[in-house]
C-alpha cells in the first residue's frame, strides 16, 4: 500500500519561501510508473493543482503559479519537494502531495498524503 | 483553461439516491474522476475513468459521462456519505491540465 507523508514548516512569513517535502513509502518513485504531484486547498475552498514531477526530474506547473513554483525529486530518499517563493496570505492552504496515475492522456490522483496546513503570516 | 462546474450543494434523505453533476464543454470526450473529501481529511478517489471504482469503494458509487455533463451517483445513501465531492479531468491539450470542479457539499438529511 502506497503512503505519502508531507512535512515542513506550518508557518511562513510573507515574502518568504514555502518549502514542503513528501516522503513516499510502499512504492518507489524511481519505478517510473507514476508522476508525483502537489495540490493545495485554501481553508473552506476547493482543490487547486500546483504541478507534477517525474522521477527523471521533468516537471509541469500550473501556469498561474509557474513563476513561483519549483518541484524537485530526490530518488535516493524516495522524496519529492515543493518550493513556493514570495508567498502572501493568499497562499495559506492545506498542501497535499499525491500520486498522479497518468495514462492515455488522462490522469487521476489515486493516493494522497494527509495534508499539511501552511499559514502565511507575520 | 478547461472549466468544470458543480452545484454547490445537494441534499438527500438516507436510503435515497444522490446525483452530483459536473459540467464541462464536451466533457463526454474526457475521462472524469471523482473524489470524496470528509472534513479534516484528504480526498479519496471514489470513481475513475467515468465509471470505474477503485478497490474498496462500495458498489453504491457509480458514474456516467456524456455530452456536456458527467454524473456521480450514490445509491442507498448513508449518513457516512456526507462529504464534499470533487470532479476532476486531465486536459492534456491545455497548459493547465490538472483541473478540478469547485466541489459539491452532499448533505444527508
Amino acid at each position: 500500500q502506497v503512503q505519502l507523508q508531507e512535512s515542513g514548516p506550518g508557518l511562513v512569513k510573507p515574502s518568504q519561501a514555502l518549502s514542503l517535502t513528501c516522503t513516499v513509502s510502499g512504492g518507489s518513485i524511481s519505478s517510473g510508473d507514476y508522476y508525483w504531484s502537489w495540490i493545495r486547498q485554501p481553508p473552506g475552498k476547493g482543490l487547486e493543482w500546483i504541478g507534477y514531477i517525474y522521477y527523471s526530474g521533468n516537471t509541469y506547473y500550473n501556469p498561474s503559479l509557474k513563476s513561483r513554483v519549483t518541484i524537485s525529486v530526490d530518488t535516493s530518499k524516495n522524496q519529492f519537494s515543493l518550493k513556493l517563493s514570495s508567498v502572501t496570505a493568499a497562499d495559506t492552504a492545506v498542501y497535499y502531495c499525491a500520486r498522479l496515475n497518468y495514462y492515455d492522456s488522462s490522469g487521476n490522483f489515486d493516493y494522497w498524503g494527509q495534508g499539511s496546513l501552511v499559514t502565511v503570516s507575520s | 483553461s478547461y472549466v468544470l462546474t458543480q452545484p454547490p450543494s445537494v441534499s438527500v434523505a438516507p436510503g435515497q439516491t444522490a446525483r452530483i453533476t459536473c459540467g464541462g464543454n464536451n466533457i463526454g470526450s474526457k475521462n472524469v474522476h471523482w473524489y470524496q473529501q470528509k472534513p479534516g481529511q484528504a480526498p479519496v478517489l471514489v470513481v475513475y475513468d467515468d465509471s470505474d471504482r477503485p478497490s474498496g469503494i462500495p458498489e453504491r458509487f457509480s458514474g456516467s459521462n456524456s455530452g456536456n455533463t458527467a454524473t456521480l451517483t450514490i445509491s442507498r445513501v448513508e449518513a457516512g456519505d456526507e462529504a464534499d465531492y470533487y470532479c476532476q479531468v486531465w486536459d492534456s491539450t491545455s497548459d493547465h491540465p490538472g483541473v478540478f470542479g469547485g466541489g459539491t457539499k452532499l448533505t444527508v438529511l
